[in-house]
């Protein structure tokens, strides 16, 4: 089983601050087979980033993914009121897993 | 816009069992993946089970094999899934969410159903 490990577990950042969440794989991740998810309280998730760079439909262009082998990145450039929330990266290059998450709160 | 509803939670016993079912609409159902993925209260993301397409294929995670089923109904757009044998660490909010089109990443998700095991 690949573990995900994402730091920080938690961000304080203010509006408009650009926020960057790492997410570190036990073994490298096939294919680069690495999604990033959104998920506000009481909400299911929601797809943000896929195949560790390809914003999902309808995702606004200031959520970017990089990153292969087993260090992944998520940058938010300039942070919404609405992208306050936390963030769930997972690989599916074999069965999949989650990382533990990362909030990002309002400073 | 991508629908995907569940049903079935509630509280039961542990060792009892349990059919949770995902209703689909507004896509081609019998063309994609489907998941279960679980998450335990205050808790992170656990992925549970997939079924193929053309439900002919299973996959699940170790924590639930022997003990839980995924099945689907292409004609009437619905998935389920049958747990037995409940434990109390089963305990989440049960999503059902499409695969991806080039993987077994989750591009949609349902609202989820509750599902608590408690004597």
């Amino acid at each position: 089983e690949i573990v995900l490990t994402q730091s920080p577990g938690t961000l304080s950042l203010s509006p408009g601050e650009r926020a960057t969440l790492s997410c570190r794989a036990s073994q490298s991740v096939s294919s680069n087979y690495l999604a990033w998810y959104q998920q506000k309280p009481g909400q299911a998730p929601r797809l943000l980033i896929y195949g560790a760079s390809s914003r999902a439909t309808g995702i606004p262009d200031r959520f970017s993914g990089s990153g292969s082998g087993t260090d992944f990145t998520l940058i938010i450039s300039r942070l919404e009121p609405e992208d306050f929330a936390v963030y769930y990266c997972q690989q599916y290059g074999t069965s999949p897993t989650f990382g533990q998450g990362t909030k990002v709160e309002i400073k | 816009q991508v629908q995907l509803v569940e049903s079935g939670g509630g509280v039961v016993q542990p060792g009892r069992s349990l059919r949770l079912s995902c209703a689909a609409s507004r896509f081609t159902f019998r063309s994609y993946a489907i998941h279960w993925v679980r998450q335990a209260p205050g808790k992170g993301l656990e992925w549970v089970a997939v079924i193929s397409s053309d439900g002919n294929n299973e996959y699940y995670a170790e924590s639930v094999k022997g003990r839980f089923t995924i099945s689907r109904d292409n004609s009437k757009n619905t998935l389920y899934l049958q747990m037995n044998s409940l434990r109390p660490e089963d305990t989440a909010m049960y999503y059902c969410a499409r695969g991806g089109s080039s993987g077994w990443f989750f591009d949609y998700w349902g609202q989820g159903t509750l599902v608590t095991v408690s004597s």
